[in-house]
């Protein structure tokens, strides 16, 4: 499937601090999602995007499909311990099929 | 509400012996669903898909393969393990015709 480029790989932040990451893709996607993974469980999903130009909020967290629809983005304001994990997107083509997922990024927050 | 339920959570086993990891899901009916391997903490490798019983799509050629006996229910299997099919699998499922996939708790396999 189709590789997403997600960055930064890693980051290591303050507490309190605001995180930003994104994907980018050479190909088109109808569908942007994002998820977060804590060690040893499965990922989980925190926002889905379905139209391009789309802003989404869930609490602390917000993302964006780019009007090319060729890119997301995903915030967190005020990141706390708990934000620790891998967060990954995913670009979807076909409803319901395979998704293409992104690398990762590895967020470490210190108290 | 929709659960996905992945059976054993841990595993340990000897290079060529067989594999059988379980998948199951409540609350939903015609799930599309999905294994994924995953290495090191990083990267979703996807394996298989399903979107409905019998019927499966292999995304990489190796020595696992996969069933899905009924409706609910998707499994992962080997003949001969190798060293390389140690990772962490998680089986997932998509319904309602949306692209939204959800993931279960995973297995840890670890092939010595």
């Amino acid at each position: 499937g189709q590789q997403l480029n997600q960055s930064p790989q890693s980051m290591f932040i303050q507490e309190g601090e605001d995180v930003s990451m994104n994907c980018t893709s050479s190909s088109i996607f109808n569908t942007w999602l994002w998820y977060k993974q804590e060690p040893g469980e499965g990922p989980v999903l925190l926002i889905a995007l379905y139209k391009a130009g789309e802003l989404t909020s869930n609490g602390r967290l917000t993302a964006q499909f780019g009007i090319t629809r060729k890119d997301s983005f995903l915030n967190i304001s005020a990141s706390i311990p708990s934000d620790v994990g891998i967060y990954f997107c995913a670009g979807g083509s076909n409803s319901g099929y395979a998704l293409n997922f992104g690398k990762g990024t590895s967020l470490l927050v210190t108290p | 509400s929709q659960t996905i339920h992945q059976w054993p959570a841990t595993l340990v086993q000897p290079v060529g012996s067989p594999l059988s990891l379980e998948c199951t899901v409540e609350g939903t009916s015609n799930p599309n669903l999905y294994w994924y391997r995953q290495a090191a903490g990083r990267g979703l490798q996807l394996l298989f898909y399903s979107v409905g019983i019998g019927q499966i799509s292999s995304e990489v050629p190796q020595n696992l393969s996969a069933s899905r006996p009924q409706d609910r229910q998707f499994i992962l299997s080997s003949k001969k393990l190798l060293l390389s099919d140690s990772g962490f699998y998680l089986c997932a499922r998509t319904s309602g015709g949306y692209n939204e996939q959800f993931f279960g708790p995973g297995t840890r396999l670890t092939v010595l």
